[in-house]
């Protein structure tokens, strides 16, 4: 079973459409996160939800606007799309709480990603 | 704030040879500290974590880790490099858990025969 999935997996679109990325995550963690991965391999934090709340929000553009249905989904919309726009987004998912009995309470585990290409 | 600097952003080893990835950081809090490791068109993959526990931590396929405080410093190292190591290894911090993950710029580690 796939821990962390994300679809779709590559997303060719034109310059000003906007489009949804969905994550969902079969792990019972609490909390969810967004991260952008540039043309150069850099990692940044776009957001982070916990419990359906949204906890980071790290000065990302008003275009961007996740949503949490329920703590197991994390999509995120974007509208008018730009060429900058163009990176590999990864979905990931953590527990807040300590879990002794797991050990991994304090892993984020990642998705596959999504390739988003603006042209 | 939280940053994470990680010296050469391509090593080039040979089969056999040792690894070694260096990794720097700053933190205004005792720091959480991870190694993962992406393979090409792959998400990322955790090797291993430090959390105030152990200062040499072992992680997946022989790889592991020192967390040298007075260095600021958490080094990934392998005593011999196979050609499945040959990935983007990614060193990040974290305040706490459930926290998010600050990057360094990435190591992409080629293995030559």
């Amino acid at each position: 079973d796939t821990a962390v999935s994300q679809t779709p997996k590559y997303l060719v679109t034109q310059m000003g459409n906007d489009k949804s990325i969905k994550c969902e995550q079969n792990l019972g963690h609490d909390t969810m996160y967004w991260y952008k991965q540039d043309s150069k391999k850099f990692l940044k934090i776009m957001f982070s939800y916990n419990n359906k709340e949204l906890i980071i929000n790290e000065t990302v553009p008003n275009r961007f606007s996740p949503k949490s249905p329920d703590k197991a989904h994390l999509n995120l919309h974007i509208n008018s799309l730009e060429l900058g726009d163009s990176a590999v987004y990864f979905c990931a998912s953590s527990q807040e709480s300590p879990s002794w009995t797991s050990g991994t309470w304090d892993e984020q585990f990642f998705g596959p990603g999504t390739r988003l290409t603006v042209l | 704030a939280q940053s994470v600097t990680q010296l050469g952003s391509h090593v080039s080893v040979s089969e056999g040879a040792l690894v070694l990835l260096r990794c720097n950081y700053s933190s205004s809090v005792p720091p959480y500290l991870f190694w993962y490791v992406q393979y090409p068109n792959q998400g990322l993959q955790l090797l291993l974590k430090y959390t105030s526990a152990a200062t040499l931590v072992k992680g997946i396929n022989g790889f592991e880790a020192e967390f040298k405080k007075s260095e600021t410093s958490f080094h990934l190292t392998k005593p011999s490099a196979h050609m499945s190591d040959a990935a983007e290894y990614f060193c990040a911090v974290s305040k706490a858990a459930g926290n998010k993950l600050t990057f360094g710029g990435g190591t992409r580690v080629l293995v030559k025969p």
